[in-house]
């Protein structure tokens, strides 16, 4: 199994540009969850999806973010326009979900730079 | 609400000495407990979990868990520390009782950073 995978692994770009990070969750896995992690807030859920569909989003920080899943392979993150405080590390975890508590499984993470 | 505490932002052991990090949760009704390892710049391991089976719970690399309700705790540990065991470890609650379909929330403790003396 090829895990979650995340690209790119490093983003470094101007305050005011587009940045999407893409993931692509475990084969079968029907939950897909976006983090981001930094030295002052530790881990934040930002986002999670079950069969695709958005079912909380309160931890986007605003508007400037957005996420979308447009198939049980794929979801994306974007920030725009992008801002320095937005640099962190942002991991995607996909789990089986359902009724019962499963275990995410992590990517590596993409980590982003915002100058 | 749950909540997780870890008791100590950092550890530091010689190598081949037992390894403890403490972790207590607040959880309003049947928790599942994780701990998950995080190496440097790299993803989130699981290492083990509790879901209502045994309170002992052994992981992968000799660690192991135990939960006790009545001190609402489920400290990790190791009997012999390895040098390749330093990394930040992270303990998580996720409550059964909002573990329902459509919420799978987890709870996320700060981190202890494991440092191991040669």
């Amino acid at each position: 199994d090829a895990g979650v995978i995340q690209s790119p692994r490093h983003e470094v770009t101007e305050m005011g540009q587009e940045v999407t990070l893409r993931c692509k969750p475990i084969s079968g896995h029907n939950s897909l969850f976006w983090y981001r992690q930094t030295m002052m807030r530790g881990l934040e859920l930002l986002i999670y999806f079950n069969n695709n569909v958005p079912i909380d989003d309160s931890g986007m920080p605003e508007d400037r973010f957005s996420a979308k899943m447009p198939n049980a392979s794929f979801s994306t993150l974007k920030i725009q326009p992008s801002e320095p405080r937005d640099s962190a590390v942002y991991f995607c975890a996909s789990s089986l979900g359902g009724p019962k508590t499963y275990e995410q499984y992590f990517g590596p993470g993409t980590r982003l730079t915002v100058t | 609400a749950q909540s997780v505490t870890q008791l100590d932002s950092h550890v530091s052991v010689s190598e081949g000495t037992p390894v403890l990090l403490r972790c207590n949760y607040s959880s309003s009704y049947s928790p599942s407990l994780f701990w998950y390892v995080q190496h440097p710049n790299k993803g989130l391991q699981l290492l083990l979990k509790y879901t209502s089976a045994a309170t002992l719970v052994k992981g992968i690399n000799g660690f192991e868990a135990e939960f006790k309700k009545s001190e609402t705790s489920f400290h990790l540990t190791k009997p012999s520390a390895h040098m390749s065991d330093a990394a930040e470890y992270f303990c998580v609650v996720s409550d059964l009782a909002l573990s329902n379909f459509g919420n799978e929330k987890l709870t996320f403790g700060t981190g202890t950073r494991l440092t191991i003396i040669p």
